[in-house]
């Protein structure tokens, strides 16, 4: 138990649905990020916001559109997703922006048919 | 930008082995992470190491910084340390924004 929980653990949707990835946090950090881990490729930073502002938005396609509501939720809508889009994504925390230690949750497993 | 490599990129223990896992990263760094992987995709934060030498338990780490390298230590291996280790650095112009080495599998077997 890191305090940073995901839901969905697992997710099959087609390309023409929407969904969305949850994450909340209880660690009273101000930093979350959003990451992807494809098969046989390092993790990939997507966004990172900030006390609830995106500050990084690492070229990520805009059929992956993040939401921070507060400090303790991020949420990640998807929408039309292709094939190559299935990964796991890996939400994490740290206390601010600066370097500090990050938690990752446990993960969702995303598959696009 | 920096470049992380791990090595080796797998490794098969017997259990109650000892290992030394490397990473190598091609710029100075103020900060290194080392992560481990279960087989259920979880990332486990073990050490936040910039420089130094941390323990916790079976698991130990040095970072040398001036030489730009550092190593993770498991000893006594059980089959619970199977999974997958990075060791994560910040890039040169975001410190949030970590730098993941590929990775060493290890499988740790009874």
């Amino acid at each position: 138990e890191t305090g940073v929980t995901q839901t969905p653990r697992h997710l099959v949707m087609g390309m023409t649905n929407k969904k969305s990835l949850k994450c909340e946090q209880h660690l009273g950090h101000n930093a979350m990020y959003w990451y992807k881990q494809s098969a046989k490729k390092p993790l990939e930073l997507m966004f990172v916001y900030s006390l609830e502002e995106r500050v990084e938005n690492n070229s990520v396609p805009s059929r992956f559109s993040p939401e921070c509501p507060n400090s303790s939720h991020l949420f990640l809508h998807l929408h039309t997703l292709q094939p190559e889009d299935s990964a796991l994504y890996l939400c994490a925390s740290s206390h601010d922006t600066s370097g500090n230690t990050i938690y990752f949750g446990e993960g969702s497993w995303l598959t696009v048919v | 930008g920096i470049q992380v490599e791990q090595s080796p990129p797998d490794l098969i223990l017997q259990e109650g082995a000892n290992s030394t896992l490397r990473c190598n990263f091609s710029d100075s760094v103020n900060n290194l992470q080392w992560f481990h992987q279960n087989p259920w995709g979880q990332l486990i934060n073990l050490f936040y190491i910039p420089s130094g030498t941390k323990q916790n338990g079976r698991l130990s780490a040095t970072t040398v910084a001036t030489e730009r390298y550092s190593l993770l230590y498991i000893s006594s291996s059980q089959t619970t340390d199977s999974g997958v280790y990075f060791c994560a650095v910040p890039s040169v112009d975001s410190s949030y924004k970590l730098i993941f080495g590929s990775g060493t599998r290890l499988l740790v077997r009874p």
